[in-house]
This record gives structure tokens, C-alpha cells and sequence, in this order.
């Protein structure tokens, strides 16, 4: 059961435009929602979170927004730059019998276009 | 300061064999651990060792298995492979676990090929 789903496995955007990566959740207990972003040959790397107290936060050029209502959480990347070719992970955090664990998504791989 | 470390970096076995992968965590993380990057799948949990135990374990076959020593530094074996065990494995450590205010910190992983 994919518990967090990234349902666009890819993404093509032109330089200098916003790119909007997407990502659902089913379970209501998530308390964090994270964004790894992974090179080829690379380990993941921790990009921005939001806590499911707010809505939104940003950082620079990225921006999360949560929507609890429908389960659902956004990055936008405004405007995108050759370097954010990369493939992004939905990850979400939640207690299970006292450990916090992360679930991530399945992942989408950005593409942009110079 | 230094990473994480994973060894090795690439390998290839054949069936039936067994694997042990390695990571060492960044100094002063006590948490670390594992997944399994395959293509359509993202990174499914393995299980995760804090201070030597294993505190959080995946959904995947008793095939898999790990220890953390006391230096944290842990290790993965996989006995008798299968094909569909080729995959990156990941490794990523933490001060405390992963969660939003304690963010992981992966390697670069080890892919692993079973022919």
C-alpha cells in the first residue's frame, strides 16, 4: 500500500519557468512533509520541509504548499534552473508504535529545458 | 565534516549468493538507515538501527537483515539473491531518526546487480 504516491513519474519545464512537482498522501497521521532531491551517482539530499501545522514555506527559490483537506502537497521551484534536472522525492513523517518513520514516494524526475 | 560512507560502491553477484553492505554514518549521527531504490518503486524503508537496536523494519523478507555496531557504523546482508534484488541500496544517517526535524543524510549508495 503506497501510503505517499508522486503520481508524475516525469516533468519537462522550460528555463526560467515554474515547476510544480506533486505529491499525495493517505494517511491523515503524517506529521512532517519533506522534499529530497537526487543526482545520478548521488545520495539523496534534503531540500525543504513543512511541518502539518502550516500551509506553506519557502526557501529561496523553492516552495512547499500543503493542503490537508485533500491530502495533498506541492513543490514550486520559481523560476527553474538547468541545475534542478534532478528526480524529487515526496517523503512524509509519521509515529508508528513510538518511532518516527519516513515513507517516500516513488519520485519524479525534472527535467529542465535550457 | 565527512559524509556517509558506502561500501562498496558498485558489486555484482550471482543467485543464491550473499551480500554485506557497509555504511559508516557522519560522526556524532546514531541513527541510520536503509533503503532500496528501484526503478518505479522510490526508496522502500528496510529498517532503521539506533544505538545498536533495530528500531523500525520494513515490509521486506527475513533476507535482508542488518546490525549497527557500537561506532554506529552499520551493515546490511542479503542471503541467498535473487534477480530482483538488484537495486541501489541507500544508507542515511541521523542524529536521532529521520523525521522532519531530524532531516537524513544518505549515501551515495551501493548498486548492486544480481545476474
Amino acid at each position: 500500500d503506497q501510503q505517499v504516491k508522486q503520481n508524475s513519474p516525469s516533468l519537462s519545464v522550460q528555463e526560467g519557468r515554474i515547476s510544480i512537482l506533486n505529491c499525495d498522501y493517505t494517511n491523515s497521521m503524517f506529521d512532517y512533509f519533506l522534499w529530497y532531491k537526487k543526482y545520478p551517482a548521488e545520495g539523496p539530499t534534503f531540500l525543504i520541509s513543512i511541518s502539518s501545522i502550516k500551509d506553506k514555506n519557502e526557501d529561496g527559490r523553492f516552495t512547499v504548499f500543503l493542503n490537508k483537506s485533500a491530502k495533498h502537497l506541492s513543490l514550486h521551484i520559481v523560476p527553474s534552473q538547468p541545475g534542478d534536472s534532478a528526480v524529487y522525492f515526496c517523503a512524509a513523517s509519521a509515529v508508528f508504535f513510538g518511532n518516527e518513520k519516513l515513507t517516500f514516494g516513488t519520485g519524479t524526475r525534472l527535467t529542465i529545458i535550457p | 565534516k565527512a559524509g556517509v560512507t558506502q561500501t562498496p560502491r558498485y558489486l555484482i553477484k550471482t543467485r543464491g549468493q550473499q551480500v554485506t553492505l557497509s555504511c559508516s554514518p557522519i560522526s556524532g549521527h546514531r541513527s541510520v538507515s536503509w533503503y532500496q531504490q528501484t526503478p518505479g518503486q522510490g526508496l522502500q524503508f528496510l529498517f532503521e538501527y539506533f544505538s545498536e537496536t533495530q528500531r523500525n523494519k520494513g515490509n521486506f523478507p527475513g533476507r535482508f537483515s542488518g546490525r549497527q555496531f557500537s561506532n554506529s557504523r552499520s551493515e546490511m546482508n542479503v542471503s541467498t539473491l535473487e534477480l530482483g534484488d538488484s537495486a541501489l541500496y541507500l544508507c542515511a544517517s541521523s542524529f536521532q531518526g529521520g523525521s522532519g526535524a531530524n532531516v537524513l543524510t544518505f549515501g551515495a549508495g551501493s548498486r548492486l546487480t544480481v545476474l
